[in-house]
Order: structure tokens, then sequence, then C-alpha cells
């Protein structure tokens, strides 16, 4: 089983400034990498895809990045609704697909 | 707009069933892969099964393997997840979530998730 580790478990960022999440891979999984954002009450939502598309939808401040076993979703400048908790997923090598177990982004 | 909506979620007794129901729309059920996604109070995201759009393969996680068993009516557009022997620690809400590759043979995936229901509730409890 692949093990997703995210860091930090909680971001403090201030509104206008650029929050950088990372998630780490046990074993490699070349670009098969989504994100995604959840607020309280609601179900998750997709944000990029294959490591570093965006989804249908999403601003441009959203990015990702990486390969192998280490990517990177950067959110370029924090708006009020970006305060959530966002997660990656693995599927390369599945099943089982395997979440990280979260980052929370909070207003500073 | 693709709509996905779970229903059967409630309170059962340690060692009970439950079987949950997706009902989709908007889009060619058939033709893409369907999975459980559940969250316990409070934590993360845990992967709970996939089936194939033609119904042909199925995947469980450890934790649920001979205990549920994911199928689907393609005629009906909706897919289910029967839960048996249901323990304490599977107390979460369960999302149903959409494929996001068109496969018309109903065999291929990619594994991640595009769209989301909004969810319901299991409790597990005495």
């Amino acid at each position: 089983e692949i093990v997703m580790t995210q860091s930090p478990v909680t971001l403090s960022v201030s509104p206008g400034e650029r929050a950088t999440l990372s998630c780490r891979a046990s074993q490699s999984v070349s670009s098969s990498l989504a994100w995604y954002q959840q607020k309280p009450g609601q179900a998750p939502r997709l944000l990029i895809y294959d490591a570093s598309t965006r989804a249908t939808g999403i601003p441009a401040r959203f990015s990702g990045s990486g390969s192998g076993t280490q990517f990177t979703l950067t959110i370029s400048s924090l708006q009020s609704e970006d305060f959530a908790v966002y997660y990656c997923l693995q599927y390369n090598n599945w099943p089982p697909l395997t979440f990280g177990g979260g980052t929370k982004v909070e207003i500073k | 707009e693709v709509q996905l909506e779970e229903s059967g979620g409630g309170l059962v007794q340690p060692g009970g069933s439950l079987r949950l129901s997706c009902a989709a729309s908007e889009f060619t059920f058939s033709s893409y892969a369907m999975s459980w996604v559940r969250q316990p109070p409070g934590k993360g995201l845990e992967w709970v099964s996939t089936i194939s759009g033609s119904g042909g393969s199925k995947y469980y996680a450890d934790s649920v393997k001979g205990r549920f068993t994911i199928s689907r009516d393609n005629f009906k557009n909706t897919f289910y997840l029967q839960m048996d022997s249901l323990r304490a620690e599977d107390t979460a809400v369960y999302y149903c979530a959409k494929d996001p590759y068109y496969d018309s043979s109903g065999y291929m995936y990619r594994g991640y998730f595009d769209y989301w229901g909004q969810g319901t509730l299991v409790t597990v409890s005495s």
C-alpha cells in the first residue's frame, strides 16, 4: 500500500498571501496525483489531477507540481473562500486508492 | 450537470446491515466507474470500494473486504453498497463518487474522482 503524507497538518496564512502545501508518497506514483478541497459540511471538490492539470472551473491561482514521490499544491493569493482542508490522492498503484491525511488552511 | 445522490444511511447496531444507494443522472452512467469513499466524523477521507462501468471489476479496501459488497444497476443508473457485519469503526459519512474516464465498453477507469455526492451518514452504535 502506498502511504501518502501531507504537511503541514495546519497552515496559517493571511488573505492575499501564498500557500504551499506538500504531499509525499512512500513510493513513486508517477504523475497520478489529485488534489481535493473540502469545506465543512461539504463534499470534496476536485482541484488538480495528473499532478498539475486544473479541473474544470478551478481558478488559476491553484497550481500543482511534482512527480514521483514529491508533490506541491500552491495557492498563489489566498481568498476567503480558500480556507478549507486539502487532501491529496494517489491513483497510480491501486487498490487501494490512498489519500493523505489532509492539510487545514486557516486564517492567520 | 452531473448529479449524484446518496440514500440509505442511518443508525444501525453493531453486527447489523445497511444498504446504501447512489442515484446518478446527467451522464452516461454505464460508461463510468463509480466508487464509495467514507469519512469518519472529524477525520480524513478513506477509499472504500470501486466498481467498473460494466460491473465486471470490483475493488475493496482491506478494512471492508468480505463484509461490504458493491454492485450497480445500469438500467436504473444506480449503484449500491451492501454493508454487513457493521462495526463501530464503520461510522462515517459515505460519499459516492464518479471516475472521470469515459469508456463505452465500461472496462477502463483512472482511479480518481471528478464528481461527488453530498454524502450519507452511517452510525454504528448500540
